[in-house]
């Protein structure tokens, strides 16, 4: 069974419109993190947290906002989409700060 | 430039061979972790390492922060194999952060 798992898989998107993206993890895991990766790189932290109710911005967070209701759950949500936030987006979850992180499948999000 | 640079970028190698791959580090690095992404896009983490080596079946990782590099040793390749390798060092200069290479993307061939 995933540990980490995404939601949605994939999504288009129309420029300025409010997405979601979901994660939830079944690790019992204090911090999660949601990445972005673009073709040909590697990834960049975008937010990040570590108890619920409490969000960090990352290296990378303009035009990101996160949310952290609950331990198993983390969501990025990007309240005005824009063409250059096209990418595949991944959520890791660990025991502690930069440890062993495990990772979802992605979310190839696509804006038009 | 790159804080976390690896090489090869992209390498192809025959079924049964042997190889590594190499990550180099221009700022302090406490800590490193190694993951495969599958063509699916998958990530899965191969290592986690503090200085020192950790080997895992046909895998090896050596993690040298005094020379501020590290390397994963692919012995006897299979197809499965195939996708890319990202590093990832754990920074201690500025922000505590992950910071990733750009990967090398390994081919086995039958």
């Amino acid at each position: 069974e995933a540990a980490v798992t995404q939601s949605p898989r994939s999504k288009v998107a129309v420029t300025g419109g409010k997405v979601t993206l979901s994660c939830h993890q079944t690790n019992n895991h204090d911090y999660m993190y949601w990445y972005r990766q673009d073709t040909g790189h590697g990834l960049r932290l975008i937010h990040y947290s570590y108890v619920a109710d409490s969000t960090e911005k990352g290296d990378i967070p303009d035009g990101y906002k996160a949310s952290r209701p609950s331990q198993e759950n983390f969501s990025l949500i990007l309240e005005l989409a824009s063409l250059s936030q096209t990418a595949v987006y991944f959520c890791a979850s660990s025991d502690d700060w930069v440890y062993e992180q495990y990772f979802g499948p992605g979310t190839r999000l696509t804006v038009l | 430039g790159d804080q976390v640079k690896q090489s090869p970028s992209a390498l192809s190698l025959q079924e049964g061979t042997n190889s590594a791959l190499r990550c180099n580090f221009s700022i302090a690095t406490t800590t490193v972790q190694w993951f495969l992404q599958n063509p699916r896009g998958s990530l899965m983490n191969l290592f986690y390492l503090v200085p020192g080596t950790k080997e895992n079946g046909r895998l090896k990782s050596t993690f040298n922060s005094k020379e501020s590099y590290s390397t994963l040793h692919i012995r006897d390749a299979q197809l499965e194999d195939s996708g890319t390798y990202f590093c990832a060092g754990e920074n201690t200069g500025g922000a505590d952060r992950l910071t990733f290479g750009k990967g090398t993307q390994l081919i086995i061939q039958p």
